[in-house]
């Protein structure tokens, strides 16, 4: 069973710049969530994929977009950066349905915005 | 909003101590999941809770779910060094649909040797 991988691992950037992380869920599950992680903080909730659709959104702003594939594979993208994107982007797979509460997260990307 | 209270943030005990680490919310949650998370790196599942007063070991750490479904402990006896790392408690709605998980904001825990 192949486990929640990210890319890339670590990514530096300019303020204004348009950044694209990804994310494959573990094997069998078909819905992924993305979390904003600043540090020395929890983890924050972005939005969450299921079957290609967004399923729920937290407080962050339209910048923030995602995708979902058939492969229930999935993207963040992140416009205009602004120096306060710097974190740790999370993404978590799981199984949908009844068993959509167990989540289980990828190594993630350290994003830098300078 | 739902919160999650982690008490305390940061901890620094000798090996062989126990502690305890909290997290409170004025909310019900459906379950709580704790994590455990080093560096750079993913968080890892250590155990979901679900039902109210449920408690679940996992060797030397045992976890409780709060009857109310309001908060949740972790305790760890005999703490070793491996067990250094950040640990999260991360709460699912009551109405969750949308699957968001909410997190505390972390307890680091540094056994020294």
């Amino acid at each position: 069973e192949t486990g929640v991988t990210q890319s890339p691992t670590h990514l530096i950037k300019t303020r204004g710049q348009q950044v694209t992380l990804r994310c494959s869920s573990q094997s069998g599950h078909n819905t992924v969530s993305w979390y904003q992680q600043a540090l020395g903080q929890g983890p924050q909730f972005i939005f969450q994929y299921y079957r290609e659709e967004e399923n729920g959104r937290g407080n962050f702003p339209p910048r923030f977009s995602g995708l979902q594939f058939p492969n229930y594979s999935s993207e963040l993208n992140v416009n205009a950066l602004e120096l306060d994107d710097s974190a740790l982007y999370l993404c978590a797979s799981s199984l949908g349905g009844l068993n959509q509460e167990t989540q289980y997260f990828g190594p993630g990307t350290r994003l830098l915005v300078l | 909003t739902q919160l999650l209270e982690q008490s305390p943030q940061f901890l620094s005990i000798q090996e062989g101590e126990n502690l305890t680490v909290y997290c409170n919310s004025s909310s019900v949650f459906s379950s709580l999941q704790w994590y455990r998370q080093e560096p750079g790196e993913g968080p890892v599942l250590l155990v979901t809770v679900v039902t109210g007063g449920e408690v679940k070991k996992l060797k030397r750490l045992t976890f409780q779910f709060g009857d109310a479904r309001k908060d949740s402990s972790l305790h760890i006896t005999a703490a070793q060094p491996g067990d250094t790392g950040l640990y999260l408690c991360a709460g699912a709605g009551s109405s969750s649909n949308t699957g968001k998980l909410i997190f505390g904001q972390g307890t680091t825990l540094q056994v020294k040797p």
